[in-house]
């Protein structure tokens, strides 16, 4: 059965500063590996993903994710993050059809 | 707009009181599904759906039902909610077969049972 870790509950960041949210998957297969935010009061947003190809994945508002098979991780990051990226960002592992697990979330909280 | 639309946003009803949660879509989406968010847990697949008259579980389907009788509606039944219930409910649509490629989620519905 496939699953997620994010080991962090909760981060915070100061503004400006970079960010690493971790990820750690199983799944027996190359997996479908992806980034969601969930701004507060709002639905998730597909923030990046990665299939296949170069490990170094880009995705919206600056953010990008590496994947490494060897440490089955799939951390975000971003250079240096603004008060707007305070959400909560989920990881997930698809199966390339209809299955698609979630982990249990890291909060990010953004201080001036 | 594309969107995929729930209603209600806020629910609070009793234990036993029959309800539903619509979710509507406009995209022409094939793949629809519920999951439930509850703090520490993440989010959890109720219910999907691959196209018209075609459902399955998910991964904690006790406790509700749904139904796709057309492509862009998908309700979640709750028959005799219960505390347990209470949770942060959102639907998710999906172009067939890229389902998990672009999944479009609601903004979700807040239920709290009695």
């Amino acid at each position: 059965a496939q699953s997620v870790t994010q080991p962090d509950i909760h981060i915070t960041v100061s503004e400006g500063a970079s960010l690493e949210l971790r990820c750690n998957y199983s799944y027996g297969a190359t997996p479908y590996l992806f980034w969601y935010v969930q701004s507060p009061g709002q639905g998730l947003q597909l923030l990046l993903k990665y299939f296949s190809g170069d490990t170094l994945v880009q995705g919206i508002k600056g953010f990008e994710a590496e994947f490494k098979r060897s440490q089955s991780s799939f951390n975000l990051r971003k250079p240096s993050v603004h008060w707007s990226d305070a959400a909560e960002y989920f990881c997930a592992v698809g199966d390339g059809n209809e299955k698609l697990t979630f982990g249990t979330g890291t909060r990010l909280t953004i201080i001036p | 707009e594309a969107q995929v639309t729930q209603n209600p946003r806020y629910l609070i009803t009793v234990t036993g009181k029959k309800l539903t949660v619509t979710c509507s879509q406009n995209m022409n989406h094939e793949y629809m599904s519920w999951y439930r968010q509850d703090p520490g847990l993440g989010l959890r697949q109720i219910y999907y759906s691959m196209n018209v008259e075609v459902t399955d579980k998910g991964d904690v389907p006790e406790g509700y039902k749904v139904s796709r009788k057309e492509k862009r509606n998908f309700p979640l039944i709750l028959e005799s909610p219960s505390p347990n219930q209470t949770s942060l409910y959102f639907c998710a649509s999906s172009p067939w077969p890229e389902v998990n490629e672009k999944l479009f989620f609601g903004s979700g519905t807040q239920l709290s049972v009695l």
